[in-house]
């Protein structure tokens, strides 16, 4: 299996631009994650989906923040618009359904985002 | 919420030395994972273990569930060892059953 795939692998744009990321989950797996690492926030959960559904968002900054999972292979983290404080490296990861995989979340390569 | 610690913060050992890294959580789990972040950024899944003991290689992990601690041992340290260890749970009869807390991290620095 390929694992979770993400792209681009980094990104750096200027304040006040749109940035979309982008994340394949594991094949069958029906559970995805972005997650945030910072140095000051260390690794923290932003939002949380369910067979497609969004089940908990309670980790988005705020609006400028807004994720997206269209079907069971694709994901989108976008941010409109950019700020210098939204630089850091952003992660997917998906879980399986059912067995081993149901138990453990795998992580993709991650997203380095820089905010000029 | 659930509190995650782990300690030590830093860790420098010499090529060859055995470590144990402590994760304490301060409510019942129902996941535990351990997570090696490389020099390159990427968080590679060490162990499932949100009880008992398990063994891979010369890495092994012991969660006491009713005691609310993990350990990882390492054994016979190497240079691509280095790099920072994760704990991360989640809560039992969370509502939010997918949510991971992850701990500060423990850095290891393994010299040759």
């Amino acid at each position: 299996d390929a694992g979770v795939i993400q792209s681009p692998r980094h990104e750096v744009t200027e304040m006040g631009q749109e940035v979309t990321l982008r994340c394949k989950p594991i094949s069958g797996h029906n559970s995805l994650f972005w997650y945030r690492q910072t140095m000051m926030r260390g690794l923290e959960l932003l939002i949380y989906f369910n067979n497609n559904v969004p089940i908990d968002d309670s980790g988005m900054p705020e609006d400028r923040f807004s994720a997206k999972m269209p079907n069971a292979s694709f994901s989108t983290l976008k941010i409109q618009p950019s700020e210098p404080r939204d630089s850091a490296v952003y992660f997917c990861a998906s879980r399986g359904a059912s067995g081993r995989d149901y138990n453990e979340q795998f992580f993709g390569p991650g997203t380095r985002l820089t905010v000029l | 919420g659930i509190q995650v610690e782990q300690s030590p913060p830093d860790l420098i050992l010499q090529e060859g030395a055995n470590s144990t890294l402590r994760c304490n959580f301060s409510d019942s789990v129902n996941n535990l994972q351990w997570f090696h972040q490389n020099p390159w950024g990427q968080l590679i899944n060490l162990f499932y273990i949100p009880s008992g003991t398990k063994q891979n290689g010369r890495l092994s992990a012991t969660t006491v569930a009713t005691e609310r601690y993990s350990l990882l041992y390492i054994s016979s340290s190497q240079t691509t060892d280095s790099g920072v260890y994760f704990c991360a749970v989640n809560k039992r009869w969370s509502s939010n059953t997918g949510k991971l807390i992850f701990g500060q991290g423990t850095t290891l620095q393994v010299k040759p």
